[in-house]
């Protein structure tokens, strides 16, 4: 599975949308973007995943360019229960292609 | 998305000893995986719990330390062996193949401390 780079951190105003952005220059055609989220001390949360085109679901967007070199999870408005660390993963999906390669992911923190 | 349950949700061995964890989801799914989290580190695959033969394990981690059983589609159990400090970890167990788009789902998780 290709890598990905995320920031660190990132801090965000409660209210307004969060952007968080994801680098995977080395994303092979057959490899889908995916997005969990990691409240502390739960299990992670599966978000959102995509191809090529935008995706949008009840939790987020997902922005992939086109080229999909990178992609954007777009929280439009952002709650205190969004602070998590945020993963951004790339991977081959079907049968016997299962795994998750999580990276250090994004702390993002949501101020009041 | 299915319930997904870990006991015990916590715990604190002896070096020396063993440790069983048990994961349970309440449907039948095609794939369990298990996980580990060390202190202020990211998630990392330890194996995969195939239903009816031997887990599937990653570079760096063997069965003599974590064996694994999956004895239906329903229910897998991670141990962790000869336990030391180094051990103490978040341990994750996750499902997959409810949906089409096999995302994985996680449970709880089970933290583990080892004095």
């Amino acid at each position: 599975d290709a890598k990905t780079t995320q920031p660190p951190s990132m801090d965000c105003a409660e209210g307004r949308a969060a952007n968080l952005p994801c680098n995977h220059s080395t994303i092979s055609g057959n490899e889908y973007v995916y997005w969990y989220r990691q409240i502390h001390s739960q299990g992670p949360q599966y978000i959102i995943h995509g191809l090529k085109n935008n995706e949008t679901n009840e939790m987020a967007s997902l922005i992939i360019t086109e080229d999909r070199k990178s992609s954007t999870l777009i929280l439009p408005h952002a709650t205190l229960r969004d602070t998590a660390v945020y993963y951004c993963i790339v991977r081959v999906v079907g049968q016997g292609a299962q795994k998750l390669v999580f990276g250090q992911g994004t702390r993002l923190t949501i101020n009041p | 998305s299915a319930v997904i349950s870990q006991k015990p949700s916590r715990d604190i061995c002896q070096r020396g000893t063993s440790l069983t964890i048990q994961c349970q989801v309440d449907s039948q799914v095609t794939m369990m995986f298990w996980y580990r989290q060390q202190p202020g580190q990211s998630l990392t695959l330890i194996a995969t719990a195939n239903q009816g033969s031997e887990a599937t394990y990653e570079s760096g981690f063997v069965i003599d330390k974590f064996p694994i059983s999956r004895p239906n589609l329903t229910f897998s159990t991670l141990t962790v062996s000869n336990m030391s400090p180094e051990d103490s970890s978040i341990y994750l167990c996750s499902v997959s193949g409810l949906t089409s788009g096999y995302e994985q789902y996680f449970g709880p998780g089970t933290r583990l401390t080892v004095t």
